[in-house]
């Protein structure tokens, strides 16, 4: 059974630092694209970025709104998929989604798979 | 950068159908997504490569995509369909970019 969670969202002043962490399970974790989803209350959907799989050397990207401050990584060894959130403002306040995208052999099967969320408050 | 619209909300009696739509530049030459989330809850995969249902999705939800359109039908929609809905579409430079979302109210 394909698991995905994650951990570590809580409540920080603006201009801090905050790092999610999202552990899979059940599936061949570096065969799959890992990406970030962010919705803030009571609006929609937002890709925050994502990690490629191994064989695109886990490579990385970013949206626009965080490119500079937000890093995704990913420990093959542990199965998990991190968010390090650096220089942190208000409109970052939302609920984090770690997601299962393309895979290897199944590039076009979409976000096929969500973890439950983890809530991060930017505020002071 | 890449933009996909939706009706804020659409209204269906129950048995009936609904529909609601996606639009963005030339949306049919990528492949479209749907996701349905309920409140509360993490979003749900409904529809994939704009048509295909994942294992475990009832058979009155259908996808099609073409021109710069892509349409999710809800056939004989039940009270457990009332949730948002978000389609998303990917391609090399825009990654996974979400439509802004449609309320499906069932009267």
């Amino acid at each position: 059974e394909v698991q995905l969670v994650e951990s570590g969202g809580g409540l920080v002043q603006p201009g801090g630092s905050l790092r999610l962490s999202c552990t899979a399970s059940g599936f061949t974790f570096s065969d799959h694209y890992m990406d970030w989803v962010r919705q803030a209350p009571g609006k929609g959907l937002e890709w925050v970025g994502r990690s490629r799989y191994k064989a695109n050397s886990y490579t990385t990207e970013n949206a626009a709104s965080v490119k500079g401050r937000f890093t995704i990584s990913r420990d093959e060894s542990k199965n998990s998929l991190y968010l390090q959130m650096n220089s942190l403002k208000t409109e970052d306040t939302a609920v984090y989604y770690c997601a299962r995208g393309p895979g290897y052999y199944d590039f076009w099967s979409g976000y096929s798979f969500w973890g439950q969320g983890t809530l991060v408050t930017v505020s002071s | 950068s890449y933009e996909l619209t939706q009706p804020p909300s659409v209204s269906v009696s129950p048995g009936q159908t609904a529909s609601i739509t996606c639009s963005g530049d030339k949306l049919g030459n990528n492949y479209a997504y749907w996701y349905q989330q309920k409140p509360g809850q993490s979003p749900v995969l409904v529809i994939y490569q704009d048509s295909k249902r994942p294992s475990g999705i009832p058979e009155r939800f259908s996808g099609s995509n073409s021109g710069n359109t892509a349409t999710l039908t809800i056939s004989g929609t039940q009270a457990m369909d009332e949730a948002d809905y978000y389609c998303q579409a990917w391609d090399t430079s825009t990654a996974g970019v979400f439509g802004g979302g449609t309320k499906v109210t069932v009267l």
